[in-house]
């Protein structure tokens, strides 16, 4: 079974920066693995932020960035603002139209 | 504008059957692979299950396979999804996606705004 790793909680300075990092249990990520990011607040359905590793959705603020580090795909938020604290969601794509997510990180700007 | 739209959430005991819809807009929907996800009650996101444009092609997570069933009705631009068997642990909302159209993009663009599906006796 696929786990797709995440840090459960962050936490970041308005106006700071925070990198989010989505992970292999057992292997390395790559841009074959097609990495896109999601945004969640509580009652709320997901938001497209980041596709194909390192796109930004239509409408979503560059600060904003996605990127490989090493061996796992990183979402980076840049002169973070309250309103981004939210759940955010990696997704994973293993092929043969069959998809994992990450558990989610919390983040909280304070 | 992409409109989304679940419906046939509610409550259903264990062992018993509901079936969702997905109202589409918006966009060609007959050429458009669709899918949907799950969120159990403050957990993550889960991803349930896709179908093909043509609906010819399906796939499932392991924890649905055998007893949930995608298909879709292009003449109708809705998306369903079969629960059968269910268990307490299939309460979530559920949230209709659209796939990306590009197919070398891989991820989900648009989403609906969910239907919850509760499984207790």
């Amino acid at each position: 079974q696929t786990v797709v790793t995440q840090e459960p909680s962050f936490s970041v300075s308005p106006g700071g920066t925070v990198t989010l990092t989505c992970g292999l249990k057992n292997g390395s990520v790559s841009t074959g693995f097609y990495p896109s990011w999601y945004q969640q607040t509580p009652g709320q359905a997901p938001r497209t932020l980041i596709y194909t590793t390192d796109t930004r959705s239509s409408g979503v603020p560059d600060r904003f960035s996605g990127s490989i580090l090493g061996n796992k795909a990183a979402l980076t938020i840049t002169g973070a603002q309250a309103d981004d604290e939210s759940d955010y969601y990696c997704l994973l794509y293993m092929g043969s139209a069959i998809w994992v997510f990450g558990g989610g990180t919390k983040l909280t700007v304070l | 504008e992409v409109q989304l739209l679940e419906s046939g959430g509610g409550w259903v005991q264990p062992g018993g059957s509901v079936r969702l819809s997905c109202a589409a807009s918006g966009f060609t929907f007959s050429s458009s692979a669709m899918g949907w996800v799950r969120q159990a009650p403050g957990k993550g996101l889960e991803w349930v299950s896709g179908i093909s444009d043509s609906g010819g092609t399906t796939y499932y997570a392991d924890s649905v396979k055998g007893r949930f069933t995608i298909s879709r009705d292009n003449s109708k631009n809705t998306l369903y999804l079969q629960m059968n068997s269910l268990r307490v642990e299939d309460t979530a909302v559920y949230y209709c996606a659209k796939r990306s159209p590009t197919p070398s993009s891989n991820y989900f663009d648009y989403w609906g705004q969910g239907t919850l599906v509760t499984v207790s006796s």
